[in-house]
């Protein structure tokens, strides 16, 4: 049973336009999340995170936004840049209270081209 | 600072064959990681190390073994590779600045096929 999905194998936009990136969760004991981006023969690069205490973290053009009562955040990218075309990764994990192992929940990951 | 590295890059082993991965971080971390990707799939934790000393199974422990070497060494070892096993395998620490920021930093991979 998968915790983490990203229900979009792929999506396409524009250069400048914004990219809107998904995630659904089912485990409401996880309590913070983070996007990785992933280029070809490279690993995972940290690219944002959220606490279950907030709904939206912004870092430049990356923004997070955490739903918890319908379990789904997004990643918006705004503009999207062709240097964005990657896959990316949201995971989970429950990360309060004594044992905090930080074991992560991945989901498959979306494939995102931004086109010229 | 060389961040989290991993030898070898990409390995080819016959069914039945053993291998020692290796990852080694210089940032002082006490949490590292193993991970595996399959195609279509996300990342699945194999086995993890919470500190030096310490290690413990994650989703997917099954036909691996670990070693926490020291701080900054944490090997995954195959003893007897299966065709299943082919993957790419990632290796991460872990920095927990505080209760809210908290993020894992992942070597380039080891590429293994297993014929």
């Amino acid at each position: 049973d998968q915790q983490v999905k990203q229900n979009s194998p792929s999506l396409s936009v524009q250069e400048g336009r914004i990219s809107i990136l998904n995630c659904d969760y089912t485990n409401s004991m996880f309590d913070y999340f983070l996007w990785y981006k992933k280029y070809p023969a490279e690993g995972p690069t940290f690219l944002i995170s959220i606490s279950s205490i907030k709904d939206k973290n912004e870092d430049g053009r990356f923004t997070v936004f955490l739903n918890k009562s319908a379990k789904h955040l997004s990643l918006h990218i705004v503009p999207s840049q062709p240097g964005d075309s990657a896959v990316y990764f949201c995971a989970a994990s429950g990360n309060s209270g004594s044992g905090n192992t930080g074991k992560l929940i991945f989901g498959q990951g979306t494939t995102l081209q931004v086109k010229p | 600072n060389a961040g989290v590295t991993q030898t070898p890059k990409f390995q080819v082993l016959k069914t039945g064959q053993s291998m020692t991965l290796q990852c080694a971080q210089d940032m002082n971390h006490n949490s590292m990681y193993w991970y595996r990707q399959d195609p279509g799939m996300g990342l699945r934790l194999i086995y993890y190390s919470a500190s030096e000393g310490t290690t413990d199974k994650g989703e997917v422990p099954n036909g691996y073994n670990v070693s926490r070497l020291n701080k900054r060494e944490f090997s995954l070892r195959l003893e007897s590779a299966a065709p299943s096993q082919t993957s790419v395998y990632f290796c991460a620490s872990r920095l927990q600045a505080s209760l809210y920021t908290d993020t894992q930093y992942f070597g380039p991979g080891t590429r293994l096929t297993v014929l």
